[in-house]
């Protein structure tokens, strides 16, 4: 069975660092590109970026070029997604996500369940 | 980057209810055009990919269709746990952007 487990919710303050995991696991995890999803509160869908783990190709959105930072350790079937100097408007749900194969239209056939980053002062 | 924008934001529906969303894009994404369910407090899931493929495990009373900038989604008989927010989004080409989402509320 195919899973994305993320690590659990988080609350920080303003300028502070936070690195948050996924780890897959079912599945062959350096063959598919993992992706990371933003949902503000009460809002839709933003996508961030995916990487691959395989060699760390990385692709990742304008919006969020040189906001955040995507990395692998695949000894350890795991992604992330870091911060360096978190700001209040990062306050948002987290999803990590599988990107399908080409056989799947490049959709999002896995997600995690979620993680909360919290920003507040 | 491929804007997409999605008609109408919410709407009401009764159980029975024929109910179509549609998601348009700003420039031809060929049939790169996912679907996707997402239920308060959970993560979205995958309905449909492809424009018009049923993932596999979702009920046959939804479908796709569509090509080039214009997509519908369309459950063909409403059940009371289809009440949820759906999502349109292009994988043609990063950033893989998203609609603003679709509620589907009890009427």
């Amino acid at each position: 069975e195919v899973q994305l487990v993320q690590s659990g919710a988080e609350v920080k303050k303003p300028g502070e660092s936070l690195k948050i995991s996924c780890k897959g696991s079912g599945y062959s995890f350096t063959s598919y590109w993992i992706g990371w999803v933003r949902q503000m509160p009460g809002k839709g869908l933003e996508w961030m970026g995916i990487i691959h783990p395989d060699d760390s190709k990385t692709r990742y959105s304008p919006s969020f070029q040189g906001q955040v930072t995507f990395s692998v350790d695949k000894s350890i079937t795991t992604a992330y997604l870091q911060w360096s100097s978190l700001k209040a408007s990062d306050t948002a749900m987290y999803y990590c996500s599988r990107r399908a194969a080409l056989t799947g239209g490049n959709s999002i056939d896995f997600w995690g369940q979620g993680t909360l980053v919290t920003v507040s002062s | 980057d491929i804007q997409m924008t999605q008609s109408p934001s919410s709407l009401s529906a009764s159980v029975g209810d024929r109910v179509t969303i549609t998601c348009r894009a700003s420039q031809s994404i060929t049939t790169y055009l996912n679907w996707y369910q997402q239920k308060p407090g959970k993560a979205p899931k995958l309905l449909i990919y492809a424009a018009s493929s049923l993932q596999s495990g979702v009920p046959s009373r939804f479908s796709g269709s569509g090509s080039g900038t214009d997509f519908t989604l369309t459950i063909s008989s409403l059940q009371p746990e289809d009440f949820a927010t759906y999502h349109c989004q292009q994988s043609h080409s990063t950033p893989y952007s998203f609609g603003q989402g679709t509620k589907v509320e009890i009427k």
